[in-house]
Parts: structure tokens; C-alpha cells; sequence
């Protein structure tokens, strides 16, 4: 079984543009969940989407955004990016929905390592 | 204030000795706290998964301890090898509502030769 592939591996982008990164969850997986890694905050939350539906959300502005497909793959996307937001993304995916809140066993990708100049 | 605190932050040891993380968290109640092992570069990859009622569990030449009185976990590595050089993250999972994943921010270790 394949597991959970994002793409891209790594992008540099500049202040102020925007990006999309995108998460394709192991077969039969229907749950999605998106995490900002950094050094210094190490795994931050930033949503879960289940069937289509975000069912959880962190604490990120409104840049950020993400989103689910019928075939569960799932998308995010930043807006207006800033130094801040250079970090390895993250995606998880799993069986059951709740992930964020620790239901179901995550399996992670390789993430996308995002570089705002 | 974090949720889950892991110490030392980071460490280096010598291949083939034995080294202990430790995880301390706050989140009550809980249903499960997990290790992962996160190499340079990659994704996180789950080591242990132990519920509330459990005190150890076992994967390879890893062990994880969990007491649930004193909300302490720690991770044992057995006769460290080179490919052992990651960061260990600890992660506890709340109970009710939408109280979400506590993550630790990790403790990253260096099997020298």
C-alpha cells in the first residue's frame, strides 16, 4: 500500500505570494489533517478534513486554507506569504475522523518544505 | 505554557550505549500518548502508541514507559545505533471536546561512532 505522497518536496517562494501545497492520503483513508513544522514551535495543529468536511481547525490567520476532494486528497493554501510562514508542512492522514484529537493512528508524509524569501 | 514538555532537548551518545527521553505533560484526561520518530528531512513515523491503562510497550530496542499518576512518559533506546540519530516527539491525545493533539517539541538525538 502506497503511503500518504505530498507534493511538492520543497518550493521557494517570495513575500507575499501565494502558495498551494498538495496531500494524496493512503488508500481508503477518508481523514486528513494538515501540521506546520518549525524549529522553534515544533508540530502545530492547522486543520482536519473528513469526507470533504473540515472538522477541526487550529490557530492560524485566515491565509491559511485547505481543502478536501471526493477522493479524499486534500489541498491547503497560503496566502500573502511571509518570512514566517517558511516551515515543513505536513500531512497526515487516517482510517478514522478525529485525528487532530487523537483517534486514530496518523500516518505522516514527508511534508512540503516551504521557503518564503 | 506547553502541554507536553520533553527533555533533554537534545543529546548526543555513543554507538551501542542506552539512553532514556522523558516527556512530561499536563493534559488530563487523556486517551493515549504516543512516541514518534521523526528523521532529518522526513515525516514523523510512530514507534509506540500506549492508552491510559498501559505502563509499557515495547517496539525493537525501543521501550516507552507511561505513569499516569505522575504524567510521565519516557522512551528507552536499547544499544544505540547510527540510523537512531532523530528527533523523538511526544504526543497526547485529550479526551473530550475539541481539544486537539499535544504535541512536544521533540528531543533530538546523535549516535556518534
Amino acid at each position: 500500500k502506497a503511503g500518504v505522497t505530498q507534493t511538492p518536496r520543497y518550493l521557494i517562494k517570495t513575500r507575499g505570494q501565494q502558495v498551494t501545497l498538495s496531500c494524496s492520503p493512503i488508500s481508503g483513508h477518508r481523514s486528513v489533517s494538515w501540521y506546520q513544522q518549525t524549529p522553534g514551535q515544533g508540530l502545530q495543529f492547522l486543520f482536519e478534513y473528513f469526507s470533504e468536511t473540515q472538522r477541526n481547525k487550529g490557530n492560524f490567520p485566515g491565509r491559511f486554507s485547505g481543502r478536501q476532494f471526493s477522493n479524499s486528497r486534500s489541498e491547503m493554501n497560503v496566502s500573502t506569504l511571509e518570512l514566517g510562514d517558511s516551515a515543513l508542512y505536513l500531512c497526515a492522514s487516517s482510517e478514522r475522523p478525529g485525528t487532530s484529537v487523537g483517534t486514530g493512528e496518523l500516518f505522516f508524509g514527508e511534508g512540503s518544505r516551504l521557503t518564503v524569501l | 505554557k506547553n502541554q507536553v514538555e520533553q527533555s533533554p532537548q537534545s543529546l548526543i551518545i555513543l554507538e551501542g550505549k542506552n539512553c532514556t527521553l522523558q516527556c512530561n505533560y499536563t493534559v488530563s484526561p487523556f486517551s493515549n500518548l504516543r512516541w514518534y520518530k521523526q528523521d532529518t528531512g522526513r515525516g514523523p513515523v510512530s514507534l509506540t502508541i500506549m492508552t491510559f491503562s498501559e505502563n509499557t510497550k515495547s517496539n525493537g530496542r525501543y521501550t516507552a514507559t507511561l505513569d499516569a499518576d505522575t504524567k510521565q512518559s519516557s522512551l528507552h533506546i536499547t544499544a544505540s545505533q547510527l540510523s537512531d540519530s532523530a528527533s523523538y516527539i511526544c504526543v497526547v491525545s485529550p479526551v473530550y471536546g475539541n481539544n486537539r493533539l499535544a504535541f512536544g517539541k521533540g528531543n533530538q538525538v546523535v549516535v556518534i561512532p
